[in-house]
C-alpha cells in the first residue's frame, strides 16, 4: 500500500489556467505539508496542515490555496498558473512533533507553458 | 531561525570507494537532524536521524552520520559505496519556536557512484 499519495504524477498547462493536486496519506498522521522542488533541486515548505488546521503558511503568492477536508488529505490549487510556478511539487505527512520523520509523496512534475 | 549548508553541491566517487558528504547548521534552539535521499524521480526518504543521546547515528544502507555540536555539523559518511547510491542527499534541521516548528532542508548533495 502506497503511504502518500499524489495525483496526478505530470502536469502539463498553459499560463493562466487553474490546477489542483491532489495528496492523500494513510499512516494515520496528523501533520500534512507542501513542498516546492525548483530546477536546482532546492526543497522549499509551502504549507502545513494539523488535523485540518493551517500551521504554517510561507511566503507564497495566494494563487496557491491548500485545502485539507480531513487529516488524510491535503491537496493544493492554484490560480492563474505563471511560468515560474513549473516545478516539482511533494506532498508529505509526519506525526505532529518536529522530531518525526517526514514521508515523502511521489511528486507532481508541473510544467507551465 | 535555523539554517542548513549543505557544502558539496556534487560529489562523485568510484564504486566501492568511501565517501563523505558534509551538512553544516545553525540554529538559536536546540535542534533535530535529518538526512533524507532522493532517488531519480522519486520523493525523499529518510536514511537517519538524530533527535538525542550517543552522536553516531547509524541508518538505513550502510550510512550513518555524526553530530559534532561544537562544529555545527553533521555528516553523512558510507565507508564503501554502490552504485545504486547514486541519488541526491538533503540535510535537513527541525527546531521548535513559539510560532510552531519547521523543518529546513539544505540544497542537496548529488552523489554520482562510478563504476
Amino acid at each position: 500500500d502506497t503511504a502518500v499519495s499524489q495525483t496526478p504524477k505530470y502536469l502539463v498547462t498553459q499560463m493562466g489556467n487553474d490546477k489542483s493536486i491532489k495528496c492523500e496519506q494513510n499512516l494515520g498522521h496528523d501533520t500534512m505539508y507542501w513542498y516546492k522542488q525548483d530546477s536546482k533541486k532546492f526543497l522549499k515548505i509551502m504549507f502545513s496542515y494539523n488535523n485540518k488546521e493551517l500551521i504554517i503558511n510561507e511566503t507564497v503568492p495566494n494563487r496557491f490555496s491548500p485545502k485539507s477536508p480531513d487529516k488524510a488529505h491535503l491537496n493544493l490549487h492554484i490560480n492563474s498558473l505563471e511560468l515560474g510556478d513549473s516545478a516539482v511539487y511533494f506532498c508529505a505527512s509526519s506525526q505532529v512533533s518536529y522530531t518525526d520523520t517526514q514521508y515523502f509523496g511521489p511528486g507532481t512534475r508541473l510544467t507551465v507553458l | 531561525a535555523q539554517s542548513v549548508t549543505q557544502l558539496d553541491s556534487q560529489v562523485p566517487v568510484f564504486e566501492e570507494a568511501p565517501v563523505e558528504l558534509r551538512c553544516n547548521y545553525s540554529s538559536s534552539v536546540s535542534v533535530y537532524l535529518f538526512w533524507y535521499v532522493q532517488y531519480p524521480n522519486q520523493g525523499l526518504q529518510l536514511l537517519l536521524k538524530y533527535l538525542s543521546g550517543s552522536t553516531l547515528v547509524k541508518g538505513i544502507n550502510g550510512f550513518e552520520a555524526e553530530f559534532n555540536k561544537s562544529q555545527t555539523s553533521f555528516h553523512l559518511r558510507k565507508p564503501s559505496v554502490h552504485i545504486s547510491d547514486t541519488a541526491e542527499y538533503f540535510c535537513a534541521v527541525s527546531a521548535g519556536n513559539t510560532g510552531g516548528f519547521k523543518t529546513i532542508f539544505g540544497a542537496g548533495t548529488r552523489l554520482f557512484v562510478k563504476a
